[in-house]
């Protein structure tokens, strides 16, 4: 009865790859976020989805497109991995309050 | 630009003293503000919340006190135990906006 999930909690890849991380929220929020924790524990927003509809997109490399196919779900395509994109990356969703998944930590060798 | 930080990156308490750990803002306009709680291997997990026509908000064990002519946010936690272990941080937001994170603050509880 998870209520942010996120597929998979680790992922490392080689430099140049394509990969996906997958969030879904069963707290039936219309909001939901991807947000980036660097190596010194610093959380910084990526982008924010409302209903289906990009309404938030901070200054986020292209490479990085989200998707949402329905409200309970926003996932994070990324192209061309750089090593610069090792980071852990949180899933949130709110109506008020954020509440946060568990975290896919990507390795980029 | 605007943002949120705290000013000790490490406290370390003993088990059963009370701890505080201290956040300053920036964002006069910022309505909403929470403290979360990171596990080692975990998402932050949602501690209290305050708004901006508060000053004091208590939960079990824990109390968010905010002064909006400083701009400064304090989470007290009584009687800490070594549960309480974790990076904590604050976030502030205006409306229904994304979280703006301080840079967290290392919380060691010695038994």
């Amino acid at each position: 009865d998870t209520a942010v999930s996120q597929t998979p909690k680790y992922l490392v890849t080689q430099m140049g790859n394509d990969k996906s991380i997958k969030c879904e929220q069963n707290l039936g929020h219309d909001t939901m976020y991807w947000y980036k924790q660097d190596s010194k524990k610093f959380l910084k927003i990526m982008f924010s989805y409302n209903n289906k509809e990009l309404i938030i997109n901070e200054t986020v490399p292209n490479r990085f497109s989200p998707k949402s196919p329905d409200k309970a779900h926003l996932n994070l395509h990324i192209n061309s991995l750089e090593l610069g994109d090792s980071a852990v990356y949180f899933c949130a969703s709110s109506k008020d309050t954020q509440y946060f998944g568990p975290g896919t930590r990507l390795t980029v060798l | 630009g605007e943002s949120v930080g705290l000013h000790l990156p490490t406290l370390s308490v003993q088990e059963g003293d009370n701890s505080i750990i201290n956040c300053a803002y920036s964002n006069s306009a910022s309505d909403y503000f929470i403290w979360y709680k990171q596990e080692s291997g975990k998402g932050p997990q949602f501690i209290i919340d305050i708004r901006s026509n508060m000053d004091k908000r208590q939960g079990q064990r824990v109390t968010v006190l905010l002064n909006k002519t400083v701009k400064h946010l304090s989470l007290q936690i009584a009687a800490t135990q070594p549960g309480d272990s974790a990076v904590y941080f604050c976030a502030e937001t205006t409306g229904r906006r994304a979280l703006t994170f301080g840079s967290g603050t290392r919380l060691q509880v010695q038994p």
